[in-house]
């Protein structure tokens, strides 16, 4: 499984701007996906989560995010996108697509394995 | 919110010396945890995942202990590509969210 993100870009304050992540390789129907940002000078952080549709297709966002960032998928394009709208400067940063993998020790939880390279927000006036 | 503290911010060491990372949780979180690598301009890989597992096609010089809220990341005999940036992650159920440690830059010494 390949991750292709795209879409990054500069933007200005308040602006809105949609990534996209094109899987190839294999098909995602059936992973959960998340997007995870790595902002200049920080670490990791989780955005948010889309389950797959066979699981309800249900969302979760990080609070920074909520009520700003959307999560979609087309999985007949084999597609995650994240819709962000009234960007913030705190939200530069490379924007990761990633697949929840289930492994399974005693039980089987979800972590993220396959990345793709990023694309780079820019949120400056 | 379940906050995960990573030390040392940054470990210096030479090739073929032993990395010890430790990530504390400010809760017990079970055996929920994982270890990323990030080099720059790469994308996150993992490598150790419910605190002890390796991921597939990671090395057996990494290897992860712990349980509750202490965990420790050990690489045995340091290759040059084993330095980077390292991250410990974990999973709430309620309310749904994952975190991440703040990270330790291994760097050659």
């Amino acid at each position: 499984l390949q991750l292709v993100e795209s879409g990054g870009g500069l933007v200005k304050p308040g602006g809105s701007l949609r990534l996209s992540c094109a899987a190839s390789g294999s098909s995602i129907t059936d992973a959960w996906m998340s997007w995870v940002r790595l902002a200049p000078g920080t670490g990791l952080e989780w955005v948010g989560r889309m389950k797959s549709q066979r699981d309800g297709g249900t969302t979760d966002y990080a609070a920074p995010v909520k009520g700003r960032f959307t999560i979609s998928r087309d999985d007949s394009k084999n597609t995650l996108y994240l819709q962000m709208n009234s960007l913030k400067s705190e939200d530069t940063a490379v924007y990761y697509c990633t697949t929840n993998g289930f492994y399974c020790g005693s039980d089987c939880s979800p972590y993220f394995d396959y990345w793709g390279q990023g694309t780079l927000v820019t949120v400056s006036s | 919110e379940i906050v995960l503290t990573q030390s040392p911010a940054t470990l210096s060491l030479s090739p073929g010396e032993r990395a010890t990372l430790s990530c504390r949780a400010s809760q017990s979180i079970s055996s929920y945890l994982a270890w990323y690598q990030r080099k720059p301009g790469q994308a996150p890989r993992l490598l150790i995942y419910d605190a002890s597992n390796r991921a597939t096609g990671i090395p057996a010089r990494f290897s992860g202990s712990g349980s509750g809220a202490d965990f420790t990341l050990t690489i045995t005999s340091l290759e040059p590509e084993d330095f980077a940036v390292y991250y410990c992650q974990q999973r709430s159920n309620w309310p749904p969210m994952y975190t991440f440690g703040q990270g330790t830059r291994l760097e050659i010494k």
